[in-house]
Formats: structure tokens, sequence, C-alpha cells
């Protein structure tokens, strides 16, 4: 079974902390995504990596950063913490090789973080 | 991506056949048709996908419209355990990067 597993289920943290969730995933995808879900606004793309050390931001990228320096970690980053980013975050990774097998997706458990 | 539309919930009896209803009239020719749902405190699954034809896997069928338009999802008994959120999506066929999930529809199956 694919396995994409997360750093942490749950997390508090405090405004202007820096903020590590990290994604390991154990079947050799070269991509990896991270999302944040918030209600009424759905899943939305912050960044996404095809390969190590590649990185693309996806629709909103500011106030994060991303690092992938081994095939099968993706870690994102808050430089510094604010409430608005108090969200579930989801990291998910897909083959490559053939372009349906981009669309299928496997997602982590989530991160339910909050900052106070 | 071309746009989706979804009923936001939808009711099914246990044991049962759930058919999810999707709207997708601005499909183009190279696009899927994708179906992933969210179980509560869970992140989505993939389920199942097809260009045209009628598709089945262990988990679902998908039926197509012939004018590829829309398209339904059927879960042929459903369980407790299918209560989630289903997201319909739709793809180009090359194009890699992320998925656009929408507000999906939110099936509650009940005993």
């Amino acid at each position: 079974d694919v396995k994409v597993t997360q750093s942490s289920r749950y997390l508090v943290k405090r405004t202007g902390e820096k903020v590590f969730l990290e994604c390991v995933q154990d079947m050799d995808h070269e991509n990896m995504f991270w999302y944040r879900q918030d209600p009424g606004l759905g899943l939305r793309l912050i960044y996404f990596s095809y390969d190590v050390k590649m990185k693309e931001k996806g629709d909103i990228p500011e106030g994060y950063s991303v690092s992938r320096e081994k095939k099968e970690r993706f870690s994102l980053i808050l430089e510094s913490a604010s409430t608005n980013q108090t969200s579930m975050y989801l990291c998910a990774s897909s083959p490559s090789g053939t372009a349906i097998s981009y669309n299928e997706q496997f997602f982590g458990p989530g991160t339910r973080l909050t900052v106070l | 991506d071309a746009k989706t539309t979804q009923p936001p919930s939808m009711d099914c009896a246990e044991g049962r056949a759930a058919n999810l209803p999707c709207n997708h009239s601005t499909i183009s020719g190279n696009e899927y048709v994708y179906w992933y749902r969210q179980i509560h405190s869970q992140g989505p699954q993939y389920i199942i996908h097809g260009l045209k034809n009628n598709e089945t896997n262990e988990m679902a069928s998908l039926i197509i419209t012939e004018d590829r338009k829309s398209s339904t999802l059927i879960l042929p008994h459903a369980t407790l355990r299918d209560t989630a959120v289903y997201y319909c999506i739709v793809r180009v066929y090359n194009q890699g990067g992320k998925l656009i999930f929408g507000q999906g529809t939110e099936l509650s199956v009940k005993p």
C-alpha cells in the first residue's frame, strides 16, 4: 500500500513562530504536493514538486516555502506563522511516467494546525 | 480544467445504491473525469476515473453520458463507512500538477 505520512496530526503554534510540516512517502513517487483545506474553500494548492530540489508555486504560496532535499520527503515551512494560516494541511504524492498517474494522487492524513 | 457542478448534499439508505451526479458541460475531448472522496478527518482518496466509456472497479462504477457533459458515480451497496464528501474533477490528459477540488457532494449513508 502507498503510504504518505505527515509528522503531526495536530499542531498548535504561536503567531510569529517558524513552523515545519513534514511529509514522507514510501512509494518512490516523483511528484509531491502541499494543499490546505478550509471550510467553504475546498482544497487549495500551496506548492508542488516534481523532482528533488525542484518546486513550483501553487495558487496560494504567499507566507510559505518548501524544501525537497530527498525524493521521499517534502517539507512545508511557515516562515512566520499567522492566525490566517490556521488550517488543515494535506500532503499528497503521485508517480510520474504517464499523464494519468499525475491525477491519481495519494494523500496523507493531514495536519490540523492552529496558530494562536 | 473544466468546471464541475455537484449537489451539495445527498442521503442514502444503507445497503442501497448511492448515485452521485456531476455536471461538466464544458468538458473538452482530452479531459478525463476523476472521482475522489474524503472521509471526515482523513485525506482525500482516489476512487475511479474515465474518459468516455463506463468504468467499474472494486469501489464504484462510473457512468459517463454519451455527450460527456455529465457523469454519475455509483456506489452499488452503500455502507455507513461510505459517508464522506465526494469530489468530481475533470482533468486534461497530459496535464500535471494540481488537482482542483470543488465543493463536492456530502453523502450521508443512514442505517
